[in-house]
């Protein structure tokens, strides 16, 4: 089972600020990595799909970077919606699995 | 649109079947998950089933206990959960996956199973 892991666990940061999050893959998973967002009391929505792609409806300021086993989720500038929890999965092989998350917290 | 149902509370050893009923896309078309989430926790990959729903996929955690299915001429997945564990309590979310690649583009709202005596 590939494990990934996710850094830090929590993130303070004002409104306006960049926002990096870490994945990254107990072996290598090519870029078979997705991230999504979850706010408090909601489903999962996704973000980017195979490390770098924006999904549907995602504002330019989401980006996704990175291969092999370490990946990136950069949030350019943080509007408030944007706090909240993000989690990483990868679809390399069965089982999938998600990392533990990263919670994007007010400063 | 994922609309799941079928949560309740259920005594260690017991049985439920969850439901997803789908919507607004052509169901038959795309493979589908169950992922769940213990409250305050993170998410966990249980079931997968392919579009046509020949091929299945289920986490070691619930292996021989779980069975994904699916009614696509009803739009509907089902998730049977056998041998319930107090470990099984979570909010079960329905996924669609993807055309092109495994992520989940679209869920359910969650079902919360408690597995408790």
């Amino acid at each position: 089972e590939i494990v990934l892991t996710q850094s830090p666990a929590t993130l303070s940061l004002s409104p306006g600020e960049r926002a990096t999050l870490s994945c990254r893959a107990s072996q290598s998973i090519s870029n078979s990595l997705a991230w999504y967002q979850q706010r408090p009391g909601q489903a999962p929505r996704l973000l980017i799909y195979e490390a770098s792609n924006r999904a549907s409806g995602i504002p330019a300021r989401f980006s996704g970077s990175g291969s092999g086993t370490d990946f990136t989720l950069t949030i350019s500038s943080l509007e408030p919606e944007d706090f909240a929890i993000y989690y990483c999965q990868h679809r390399f092989n069965w089982p999938l699995t998600f990392g533990g998350g990263t919670k994007v917290e007010i400063k | 649109q994922l609309v799941d149902s079928g949560g309740d509370l259920v005594q260690p050893g017991g049985s439920l079947r969850l439901s997803c009923a789908a919507s607004g896309f052509t169901f038959s078309d795309f493979a589908m998950s169950w992922v769940r989430q213990v409250p305050g926790k993170g998410l966990e990959w249980v079931s997968g089933i392919s579009a046509g729903g020949g091929s299945t996929y289920h986490a070691d955690s619930v292996k021989g206990r779980f069975t994904i299915s699916r009614d696509n001429s009803k739009g509907t997945l089902f998730l049977q959960m056998n041998s319930l564990r107090a470990e099984d309590t979570a909010v079960y979310y329905c996924a669609k996956v993807r055309r092109d690649w495994y992520y989940f583009d679209d869920w359910g709202q969650g079902t919360l199973v408690t597995v408790s005596s």
